[in-house]
Protein backbone atom coordinates (compact mmCIF):
# COMPACT_ATOMS: atom_id res chain seq x y z
CA UNK A 1 0.00 0.00 0.00
CA UNK A 2 1.31 3.44 -0.94
CA UNK A 3 2.89 5.73 1.63
CA UNK A 4 2.82 9.11 1.96
CA UNK A 5 4.87 10.99 4.61
CA UNK A 6 4.78 14.75 4.44
CA UNK A 7 7.30 17.37 5.92
CA UNK A 8 7.67 18.72 7.99
CA UNK A 9 4.96 18.71 10.39
CA UNK A 10 4.62 22.66 11.06
CA UNK A 11 5.98 25.43 9.70
CA UNK A 12 6.09 29.14 10.61
CA UNK A 13 7.36 31.87 8.47
CA UNK A 14 6.83 35.65 7.95
CA UNK A 15 4.60 37.01 5.33
CA UNK A 16 6.37 37.23 2.11
CA UNK A 17 8.77 34.61 2.97
CA UNK A 18 8.91 31.74 0.29
CA UNK A 19 7.29 28.57 1.87
CA UNK A 20 8.07 24.77 0.97
CA UNK A 21 6.65 21.83 2.01
CA UNK A 22 7.73 18.64 1.70
CA UNK A 23 5.79 15.39 0.89
CA UNK A 24 7.69 11.63 -0.26
CA UNK A 25 5.55 8.70 -1.33
CA UNK A 26 6.47 4.91 -1.39
CA UNK A 27 5.07 3.62 -5.22
CA UNK A 28 7.53 4.92 -8.06
CA UNK A 29 4.62 3.93 -10.75
CA UNK A 30 2.39 6.70 -9.36
CA UNK A 31 1.51 9.18 -11.92
CA UNK A 32 -1.01 11.89 -10.24
CA UNK A 33 0.07 14.08 -7.52
CA UNK A 34 -2.48 16.77 -6.18
CA UNK A 35 -1.98 19.55 -3.01
CA UNK A 36 -4.78 20.29 -1.03
CA UNK A 37 -5.06 23.26 1.45
CA UNK A 38 -7.49 22.44 4.78
CA UNK A 39 -8.08 25.97 6.59
CA UNK A 40 -9.83 24.68 10.27
CA UNK A 41 -13.28 23.22 10.14
CA UNK A 42 -13.14 23.83 6.27
CA UNK A 43 -13.27 21.19 3.50
CA UNK A 44 -10.39 20.83 1.28
CA UNK A 45 -9.21 23.08 -1.60
CA UNK A 46 -7.28 22.12 -4.57
CA UNK A 47 -4.41 23.98 -5.33
CA UNK A 48 -2.15 22.14 -8.01
CA UNK A 49 -2.35 18.86 -9.75
CA UNK A 50 1.07 17.32 -11.64
CA UNK A 51 1.56 14.35 -13.51
CA UNK A 52 4.90 14.18 -14.80
CA UNK A 53 8.15 15.06 -13.55
CA UNK A 54 8.65 19.16 -13.52
CA UNK A 55 7.45 21.74 -12.53
CA UNK A 56 3.52 23.43 -12.52
CA UNK A 57 2.50 26.55 -11.24
CA UNK A 58 -0.77 27.71 -10.22
CA UNK A 59 -0.57 31.03 -8.97
CA UNK A 60 1.70 31.58 -5.59
CA UNK A 61 1.70 27.85 -5.64
CA UNK A 62 4.33 25.72 -7.69
CA UNK A 63 4.44 21.73 -7.41
CA UNK A 64 7.90 20.40 -8.53
CA UNK A 65 8.02 16.42 -8.84
CA UNK A 66 10.86 14.15 -8.81
CA UNK A 67 9.76 10.74 -8.96
CA UNK A 68 13.44 8.94 -9.41
CA UNK A 69 13.63 10.40 -5.52
CA UNK A 70 9.96 9.69 -4.70
CA UNK A 71 9.69 13.23 -3.78
CA UNK A 72 6.87 16.26 -4.84
CA UNK A 73 7.18 19.83 -3.07
CA UNK A 74 5.08 22.39 -2.84
CA UNK A 75 6.33 25.71 -2.96
CA UNK A 76 4.25 28.81 -1.64
CA UNK A 77 5.82 32.41 -3.34
CA UNK A 78 5.28 35.75 -0.96
CA UNK A 79 1.78 33.85 1.29
CA UNK A 80 0.13 35.49 3.65
CA UNK A 81 -1.85 35.34 7.20
CA UNK A 82 -5.04 34.01 4.66
CA UNK A 83 -2.85 31.22 3.71
CA UNK A 84 -2.39 29.97 7.06
CA UNK A 85 -4.05 26.42 7.00
CA UNK A 86 -3.37 22.22 6.77
CA UNK A 87 -1.49 21.32 3.60
CA UNK A 88 -1.81 18.29 2.03
CA UNK A 89 -0.61 16.00 -0.46
CA UNK A 90 -2.18 13.58 -1.75
CA UNK A 91 -0.91 10.42 -4.25
CA UNK A 92 -2.66 8.26 -6.84
CA UNK A 93 -1.39 5.46 -8.89
CA UNK A 94 -4.17 4.25 -12.14
CA UNK A 95 -7.50 3.63 -10.34
CA UNK A 96 -6.05 3.28 -6.79
CA UNK A 97 -7.28 5.72 -4.51
CA UNK A 98 -5.56 8.46 -3.41
CA UNK A 99 -3.32 8.08 -0.40
CA UNK A 100 -2.93 11.64 1.61
CA UNK A 101 0.27 12.56 3.95
CA UNK A 102 -0.89 13.91 7.56
CA UNK A 103 -0.38 17.05 6.19
CA UNK A 104 1.81 20.12 7.41
CA UNK A 105 0.44 23.11 9.18
CA UNK A 106 1.41 26.40 8.33
CA UNK A 107 1.14 29.84 9.95
CA UNK A 108 2.39 32.68 8.09
CA UNK A 109 2.90 36.10 10.49
CA UNK A 110 2.60 39.24 9.78
CA UNK B 1 -23.01 24.63 -8.33
CA UNK B 2 -23.04 23.99 -4.77
CA UNK B 3 -19.62 21.64 -4.51
CA UNK B 4 -20.22 18.64 -2.54
CA UNK B 5 -23.12 18.81 0.37
CA UNK B 6 -22.51 17.14 3.74
CA UNK B 7 -25.12 16.52 6.44
CA UNK B 8 -25.30 17.48 9.33
CA UNK B 9 -22.08 19.19 10.05
CA UNK B 10 -21.87 17.99 13.06
CA UNK B 11 -23.19 14.86 14.93
CA UNK B 12 -22.86 14.31 19.10
CA UNK B 13 -23.94 10.71 19.70
CA UNK B 14 -23.96 8.19 22.88
CA UNK B 15 -21.95 5.18 22.60
CA UNK B 16 -24.00 2.03 21.04
CA UNK B 17 -25.98 4.27 19.16
CA UNK B 18 -26.57 4.44 15.37
CA UNK B 19 -24.77 7.82 13.30
CA UNK B 20 -25.61 8.07 9.56
CA UNK B 21 -24.18 10.77 7.43
CA UNK B 22 -25.16 11.83 4.04
CA UNK B 23 -22.93 13.29 0.91
CA UNK B 24 -24.72 14.79 -2.16
CA UNK B 25 -21.80 14.94 -4.88
CA UNK B 26 -21.62 17.40 -7.57
CA UNK B 27 -24.09 16.98 -9.89
CA UNK B 28 -22.76 15.07 -12.65
CA UNK B 29 -19.50 13.58 -10.79
CA UNK B 30 -18.99 9.76 -11.68
CA UNK B 31 -17.22 9.03 -8.18
CA UNK B 32 -17.98 9.71 -4.62
CA UNK B 33 -15.27 9.20 -1.71
CA UNK B 34 -15.42 8.62 2.24
CA UNK B 35 -12.73 9.98 4.17
CA UNK B 36 -12.34 9.82 7.82
CA UNK B 37 -9.97 12.48 9.17
CA UNK B 38 -8.28 12.53 12.81
CA UNK B 39 -5.73 14.58 14.52
CA UNK B 40 -3.58 11.17 14.93
CA UNK B 41 -4.04 9.59 11.76
CA UNK B 42 -4.53 12.01 9.14
CA UNK B 43 -7.07 11.07 6.11
CA UNK B 44 -7.38 7.80 6.05
CA UNK B 45 -9.68 6.24 2.89
CA UNK B 46 -12.57 4.50 3.71
CA UNK B 47 -14.49 3.39 0.59
CA UNK B 48 -15.79 4.57 -2.67
CA UNK B 49 -18.61 4.22 -5.32
CA UNK B 50 -18.37 4.53 -9.20
CA UNK B 51 -21.26 5.08 -11.41
CA UNK B 52 -23.58 4.04 -7.76
CA UNK B 53 -21.63 0.79 -7.96
CA UNK B 54 -19.16 0.18 -4.23
CA UNK B 55 -16.24 -0.35 -6.03
CA UNK B 56 -13.43 -0.21 -3.36
CA UNK B 57 -14.51 -0.74 0.45
CA UNK B 58 -10.83 -1.63 1.80
CA UNK B 59 -10.30 0.98 4.14
CA UNK B 60 -13.82 0.31 5.82
CA UNK B 61 -13.83 -1.09 9.31
CA UNK B 62 -15.72 -4.53 8.69
CA UNK B 63 -17.85 -4.88 11.71
CA UNK B 64 -20.21 -1.79 12.14
CA UNK B 65 -19.49 0.66 9.06
CA UNK B 66 -21.78 0.43 5.80
CA UNK B 67 -21.78 2.99 2.69
CA UNK B 68 -24.75 2.74 0.14
CA UNK B 69 -25.06 4.79 -2.85
CA UNK B 70 -28.87 4.45 -4.08
CA UNK B 71 -28.66 7.02 -6.35
CA UNK B 72 -26.30 9.28 -8.25
CA UNK B 73 -27.29 12.26 -5.91
CA UNK B 74 -26.53 10.66 -2.75
CA UNK B 75 -24.39 8.43 -0.47
CA UNK B 76 -24.93 7.44 3.15
CA UNK B 77 -22.16 5.98 5.72
CA UNK B 78 -23.78 4.54 8.65
CA UNK B 79 -21.93 3.73 11.70
CA UNK B 80 -23.83 1.11 14.34
CA UNK B 81 -23.01 0.93 17.31
CA UNK B 82 -20.51 3.76 17.64
CA UNK B 83 -17.71 4.10 20.00
CA UNK B 84 -15.71 6.42 21.01
CA UNK B 85 -12.66 6.16 18.60
CA UNK B 86 -14.98 6.72 16.03
CA UNK B 87 -15.44 9.75 16.72
CA UNK B 88 -13.67 12.09 13.81
CA UNK B 89 -14.35 14.24 10.64
CA UNK B 90 -15.84 12.09 8.32
CA UNK B 91 -15.35 13.73 4.51
CA UNK B 92 -17.02 13.06 1.28
CA UNK B 93 -15.65 13.65 -2.37
CA UNK B 94 -16.44 13.26 -5.97
CA UNK B 95 -14.75 13.60 -9.28
CA UNK B 96 -15.77 13.77 -12.28
CA UNK B 97 -13.73 10.33 -13.61
CA UNK B 98 -11.64 8.06 -11.42
CA UNK B 99 -8.43 7.42 -13.83
CA UNK B 100 -6.49 10.93 -15.80
CA UNK B 101 -6.28 14.40 -15.13
CA UNK B 102 -10.23 14.95 -14.17
CA UNK B 103 -10.20 12.98 -10.89
CA UNK B 104 -9.63 15.74 -8.71
CA UNK B 105 -11.26 15.04 -5.58
CA UNK B 106 -13.91 18.12 -4.65
CA UNK B 107 -14.38 17.95 -0.85
CA UNK B 108 -17.59 18.82 1.16
CA UNK B 109 -16.75 20.49 4.64
CA UNK B 110 -17.19 17.49 6.76
CA UNK B 111 -19.25 15.95 9.36
CA UNK B 112 -17.78 15.78 12.86
CA UNK B 113 -19.26 12.97 14.61
CA UNK B 114 -18.11 13.39 18.56
CA UNK B 115 -19.09 9.77 20.32
CA UNK B 116 -19.72 10.27 24.02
Amino acid sequence: QQKVQQSPESLTVSEGAMASLNCTFSDRSSDNFRWYRQHSGKGLEVLVSIFSDGEKEEGSFTAHLNRASLHVFLHIREPQPSDSALYLCAVKTGYQNFYFGKGTSLTVIP
Amino acid sequence: NAGVIQTPRHKVTGKGQEATLWCEPISGHSAVFWYRQTIVQGLEFLTYFRNQAPIDDSGMPKERFSAQMPNQSHSTLKIQSTQPQDSAVYLCASSLVVRGSGNTLYFGEGSRLIVV
